[in-house]
Order: C-alpha cells, then structure tokens, then sequence
C-alpha cells in the first residue's frame, strides 16, 4: 500500500458543477497539505497549503483535512473548463521537508 | 520573478549519449529537487539538496547524478542514457511547500 493514495481518474463532469477531488493516506504524522495543479505540459502549480485539521478556502476552492479519518480533499465549485487539470494532493511532516505525493487526478470540466 | 527556470525543455538522445538538465531558481530557497514523471507513476525524487554543498539520493538515483553549483544552481546529469530514462523531469525549489520549473521532456531512442 503505497504512503498516499489517489484515483488517477479521470473525472468527467460538466461546467458549473461541483467538484471533489480525494486522497487517503496512512502516515498520521503527516501535518502539512497541499494540493497542486498541473496543466498539460506545465510543471504542477500549488493551489492550495493547509496545516493540521480543518477546512481552508480560496475563491472557488475549499481545501478539507480530516487527520482523524486520515482522508483529505479539494471541493471546486461552479467548476469551468479551464479548471481541466490533473490535481496532485502532497503532504510532509514536521521532521521532514521531502513531500509524498499522490499520483494524481486528472480532471475534465465539458462544456 | 521567474520562480525554477529548467533548461532546456525538450531534447533527444540516442542510447549512450549524455546530457545534463539545468535548474535556476531565484527565491532565495536552501533546498531543491529532481524528480521524473511517467504516466501512472506520479512523481519519483530522483535525488535533492537540502543547502548548498549538500546532495542526497531520493527514490531513483541509478543512473543519473547531480551537482548542486551554488545556492541558485542544481544540474542533474545523465551519463551514459537509456531508453528507460524517457520522462519529463521537473525541477523543484523548496520552502514549505514546493515550487516546481516547467519540465525538460527528454526522449532517449
């Protein structure tokens, strides 16, 4: 069982509706989150950075740890086209900088 | 602000040559990385610098090597290329989180 885990997808759904994008992971030393978009041929671009529990929200997106449940997400709402990426969930501890990385999620948004 | 500049972004090989990826960044940042990409695989530290004059090997180091020039520069250089090093390899710079350089897509024939 790899550290992090996340479907790869793809998710297909259409504009405007409400996207939630997961990992699960089994390291509960895990403290800081992250969520990082990548759009085809880019290098991944953060989008989100969470410490601890709780729910950070940015514009359209809303970023949730549960560290209990071990379980993070990443809710996009009225979602558009060019949100189309795939989404690569990272988390580090407090002893070590190196982040693990999910595999990612790539994501549709159709017209 | 360029951020991680990766030079240069795509190049060909044949099997045997060698090259070396180059990395830039201008935050200022102690650490940085090397990591390759290939579908299904997700991102694999290939080796890091923690600060200048330091080197560590990641994930996958076989076959590549590295050099951390000075606190902006971190060169990752392939000897002797096989096909099996095809990938994009990105370039990362750290500072709680990660910034990352657009990629060099490297094919080896």
């Amino acid at each position: 069982q790899k550290e992090v885990e996340q479907d790869p997808g793809p998710l297909s759904v259409p504009e405007g509706a409400i996207v939630s994008l997961n990992c699960t992971y089994s390291n509960s030393a895990f403290q800081y989150f992250m969520w990082y978009r990548q759009y085809s041929r880019k290098g991944p671009e953060l989008l989100m950075y969470t410490y601890s529990s709780g729910n950070k929200e940015d514009g359209r997106f809303t970023a949730q740890v549960d560290k209990s449940s071990k379980y993070i997400s990443l809710f996009i709402r009225d979602s558009q086209p060019s949100d189309s990426a795939t989404y690569l969930c990272a988390m580090t501890s407090g002893g070590s900088y190196i982040p693990t990385f999910g595999r990612g999620t790539s994501l549709i948004v159709h017209p | 602000n360029a951020g991680v500049t990766q030079t240069p972004k795509f190049q060909v090989l044949k099997t045997g040559q060698s090259m070396t990826l180059q990395c830039a960044q201008d935050m200022n940042h102690n650490s940085m990385y090397w990591y390759r990409q290939d579908p299904g695989m997700g991102l694999r530290l290939i080796y890091y610098s923690a600060s200048e004059g330091t080197t560590d090997k990641g994930e996958v180091p076989n076959g590549y090597n590295v050099s951390r020039l000075n606190k902006r520069e971190f060169s990752l250089r392939l000897e002797s290329a096989a096909p099996s090093q095809t990938s994009v390899y990105f370039c990362a710079s750290h500072s709680q989180p990660q910034h990352f350089g657009d990629g060099t897509r490297l094919s080896i024939l």
